[in-house]
């Protein structure tokens, strides 16, 4: 069975820093891995999707690499602002093509 | 064209009681999936139609969970005898045909926050 951690589970860091948040899995038997933004009381944002055949994908300020072999996963977000100030989501697809999803980190970006 | 949408995007009901939640999924996408997120946690799969059938129902916690896509569209998830334990905020969310590969981007919509008091 798939397992997705997420470490760690909260993060707090000044405005202008990078940020760097951690997804591990178990099985690398994967089809794709998702980034989600989640803000409170509101549902999932798609930031990045990367193919298993992918080793990373880049959308502005944001980064996530996939290592498949380690079953690792980092997402990126450069020069931090007060708006990234959210819950950040890793989800693995594999076979059946349900999402599982790691515990998520809290972030939060201070002025 | 709009996103997924949910209602109601809040629902208390008292213990025992049946509720029902709807999912209107982005149109044009055949596959509808529903999760369920306690507080503090990621989403749990619940269950996944292609079309009208439901193709992996593997999460549905038992049997008083139940969801319908009668036309391949707008799904409904039912609870029946709700439990405290059942609070949560179920999630919908909709992509394109699965296909091989599983390429697909999954969309989700708001969420409904069942309280069950």
């Amino acid at each position: 069975k798939q397992e997705v951690t997420q470490i760690p589970a909260a993060l707090s860091v000044p405005e202008g820093e990078n940020l760097v948040l951690n997804c591990s899995f178990t099985d690398s038997a994967i089809y794709n891995l998702q980034w989600f933004r989640q803000d409170p009381g509101k549902g999932l944002t798609s930031l990045l999707l990367i193919q298993s055949s992918q080793r990373e994908q880049t959308s502005g300020r944001l980064n996530a690499s996939l290592d498949k072999s380690s079953g690792r996963s980092t997402l990126y977000i450069a020069a931090s602002q007060p708006g990234d100030s959210a819950t950040y989501l890793c989800a693995l697809k594999a076979a059946g093509n349900k999402l599982t999803f790691g515990g998520g980190t809290r972030v939060l970006v201070k002025p | 064209g709009a996103g997924v949408s949910q209602t109601p995007s809040n629902k208390v009901t008292e213990k025992g009681k049946y509720v029902e939640l709807r999912c209107d999924p982005i149109s044009g996408h055949t596959a509808l999936y529903w999760y369920r997120q306690s507080l503090g946690q990621g989403p749990e799969f619940l269950i996944y139609f292609q079309g009208t059938g439901a193709a992996d129902d593997s999460g549905l916690p038992n049997d008083r969970f139940f969801a319908v896509r009668p036309e391949g569209s707008v799904s409904t998830l039912k609870i029946q005898r709700t439990e405290r334990g059942d609070s949560a905020v179920y999630l919908c969310a909709s992509s394109s045909r699965v296909t091989s590969g599983g390429a697909n981007e999954q969309f989700f919509g708001p969420g409904t926050r069942l309280t069950v008091l």
